[in-house]
């Protein structure tokens, strides 16, 4: 079973909503991601967990706040969002860093 | 800056033609490749997987990889009309701080016509 899942499915929200997306896997997975994509662009990395430590920041703003409560769990804080930000957001897992990724089906992410 | 290369198409075959898709990456010391595909409003899907020269095959599948020439493709054989989609190639890093960082190229989109 090769799972990632993701809620919610979509979200609506305002600029000065506080709002969390979440993922779940149970492969065993030790790496977890969160991606950012845009219409007709490929997917954008924002941040890495690697056995449950933060290992990369892609310089993402701190209106996007990752967290990993254990290793099936992961999820992104979203703060005082742009209606730029608006996109489909992606988490995926993999057994180590270096392995492939497997996406969930991603939270379609509107703010107005 | 580390790039992946692909044509972005659109690559347009006839249903039970082979379809090949290509691309190139720049970092040389890149450890494992990977195509995935999308479909227009889903999630990537990862379909191929490959680490070391030569060719992998998996069904209508055959990712093909020469480090030499930086170059990984991926071929799809009898393509069906639900082949068409957009691929993705994407390269892992061998290491250091960008371990686990997938660059992705800009992907192709491929028609199958019956």
């Amino acid at each position: 079973d090769t799972e990632v899942t993701q809620t919610p499915k979509h979200l609506v929200m305002g600029m000065t909503n506080k709002k969390s997306l979440k993922c779940e896997q149970h492969m065993g997975h030790r790496a977890m991601y969160w991606y950012k994509q845009k219409a007709k662009k490929p997917p954008e990395l924002m941040f890495v967990y690697s056995y449950e430590k933060l290992s990369i920041n892609e310089s993402v703003p701190s209106r996007f706040s990752p967290e990993c409560p254990n290793s099936s769990l992961l999820n992104l804080h979203l703060h005082a969002l742009q209606p730029e930000d608006s996109a489909l957001y992606l988490c995926a897992s993999s057994p180590g860093p270096s392995y492939e990724q497997y996406f969930g089906p991603g939270t379609r992410l509107t703010v107005t | 800056q580390k790039e992946v290369e692909q044509n972005s198409g659109p690559l347009s075959v006839p249903e039970g033609a082979i379809a090949s898709l290509n691309c190139t990456y720049s970092d040389r010391g890149s450890q494992s490749f990977f195509w995935y595909r999308q479909y227009s409003g889903k999630s990537p899907e990862l379909i191929m997987s490959i680490y070391s020269n030569g060719d992998k095959e998996d069904g209508r599948f055959t990712a093909q990889l020469n480090k030499a020439s930086q170059y990984v493709s991926l071929l799809i054989r009898d393509s069906q009309p639900s082949d068409s989609a957009t691929y993705l190639c994407a390269v892992n890093p061998d290491g250091g701080t960008s371990y686990g960082k997938l660059t992705f190229g800009q992907g192709t989109i491929l028609t199958v016509h019956p």
